[in-house]
């Protein structure tokens, strides 16, 4: 079975500090995604990334960046300079590539930027 | 905007009532799932259904149920409700090929609550 652990419950920073999310998981799968989602507080899921598991290149995107370390099962990600917009719950989530690929969520990250 | 449209926004009903939430898929996308995000469950995969037709099911209760009609828009029926069917249901759509490409972009979420 899929597992998603993403063990930081709350994280709060000060604007313009640097945070990282964790986002471990399981799986038997040697084909799988990894992804990122960000749910704000008004409650929609916003899609971050993708990742397929035979990229582990690191990926930026202006201020967000994710670090794939398949040795490890990590997928994690990082906010530079963090600011009050990014201020909402990170999930990570694990798919297979079959044909159902049902997405298998950790239970999210509520960060927290303060001025 | 992630494309994907959800009907009605919120819903508040009764114990033992029956209500139907509904999804738009974004244009193109034969993939439809349908998740549950409580506070105590988290974000749970409920049903899949691809093109007409389903494709896996998740932690489902028999009480709910689920179609995806022609034109491509799915439907959930949640029957006999009780008060921990209270919850945040989303829809999601893909491209639904069998490598799940591009990922699953999530409607904004039917927030269910029952009295």
């Amino acid at each position: 079975a899929q597992k998603v652990t993403q063990a930081q419950t709350e994280i709060s920073v000060v604007e313009k500090e640097d945070v990282t999310l964790d986002c471990v998981y399981e799986t038997r799968d040697t084909t799988y995604y990894l992804f990122w989602y960000k749910q704000p507080p008004s409650g929609e899921l916003v899609f971050l990334i993708r990742r397929n598991s035979f990229d582990e290149q690191n990926e930026i995107s202006g201020r967000y960046s994710w670090n794939f370390q398949k040795s490890t099962s990590s997928f994690n990600f990082t906010i530079t300079a963090s600011q009050v917009v990014d201020s909402a719950v990170y999930f990570c989530a694990l798919s297979d590539t079959g044909t159902a690929s049902k997405l298998t969520f950790g239970t999210g990250t509520r960060l927290q930027v303060t001025l | 905007d992630s494309g994907v449209t959800q009907t009605p926004k919120h819903l508040i009903t009764a114990t033992g009532q029956r209500v139907t939430l509904r999804c738009s898929p974004r244009s193109g996308d034969l993939s439809v799932y349908w998740y549950q995000q409580s506070l105590d469950q988290g974000l749970q995969f409920l049903i899949q259904y691809y093109n007409g037709e389903e494709r896996a099911k998740g932690n489902i209760l028999e009480r709910f149920s689920a179609q995806q009609f022609p034109d491509l828009h799915s439907e959930l029926n949640l029957s006999s409700l009780e008060l921990g069917d209270s919850a945040l249901y989303f829809c999601a759509s893909s491209a639904g090929t069998s490598r799940a490409m591009g990922g699953q972009f999530f409607g904004p979420g039917t927030r269910l609550t029952v009295l």
